[in-house]
């Protein structure tokens, strides 16, 4: 069975320009968590949803970061505009409910 | 606001030494997880604990949580270069939600 896909995997911009990442959950999972996370730091959640409604956005910038999950199957995490600050690796991850969460491998995020 | 503070930070030793990691915290889980991520991928779960006290062992590695539930340690036998790696821990609220609070991680790297 495919596990949780991300795309693309890695991504280079300039700042104040718009970016977006894509995640493909395992099939059947309805939970899906987008997370942040710094080099050699734990990831932080940014966004939770529960098919497609977002239970949890407390902890995303919502001045420039954006979520969507339409049909509560794959989700688009979007930053518009980018800043030098957004650099970092940007995980989505995928449950059963509120069960084991399994991690995608990432988007690594630099910006210019 | 839930922390969990984990040390030490960094790690190197040479194969075949012992190494504890702690994770510690002010607050209260019901249930605390382990995870180890490799470089360019997203963490893995090793072990969940849930029970004050509970211990448990996957092979060289045993995951002690806490009586009060507020600490949890992960102890390495005879460490192996193939244990390198960033190790999470990550605990759950007693909300039910799915929602983790990760620690910032110990970064082990085990030399040959």
């Amino acid at each position: 069975e495919a596990g949780v896909v991300q795309s693309p995997r890695y991504k280079i911009i300039e700042k104040k320009q718009p970016v977006a990442f894509w995640c493909n959950p395992i099939s059947g999972h309805n939970t899906l968590y987008w997370y942040l996370q710094n080099l050699g730091q734990g990831p932080e959640l940014l966004i939770r949803y529960e098919n497609e409604e977002a239970v949890d956005d407390s902890q995303l910038p919502k001045d420039r970061f954006s979520a969507e999950r339409l049909k509560g199957v794959d989700s688009t995490l979007k930053i518009q505009p980018a800043e030098l600050g957004d650099s970092a690796v940007y995980l989505c991850a995928s449950s059963l409910g509120q069960g084991e969460q399994f991690f995608g491998p990432g988007t690594r995020l630099t910006v210019l | 606001t839930q922390l969990l503070e984990q040390s030490p930070q960094f790690l190197s030793i040479q194969e075949g030494e012992n190494l504890t990691v702690y994770c510690n915290s002010s607050s209260v889980f019901s249930s605390l997880q382990w995870y180890r991520q490799e470089p360019g991928e997203g963490p893995v779960l090793l072990v969940t604990v849930v029970t004050g006290g509970e211990v448990k062992k996957l092979k060289r590695l045993t995951f002690q949580f806490g009586d009060a539930r507020k600490d949890s340690s992960l102890h390495i036998t005879a460490a192996q270069p193939g244990d390198t790696g960033l190790y999470l821990c990550a605990g759950a609220g007693s909300s039910n939600t799915g929602k983790l609070i990760f620690g910032q991680g110990t970064t082990l790297q085990v030399k040959p």
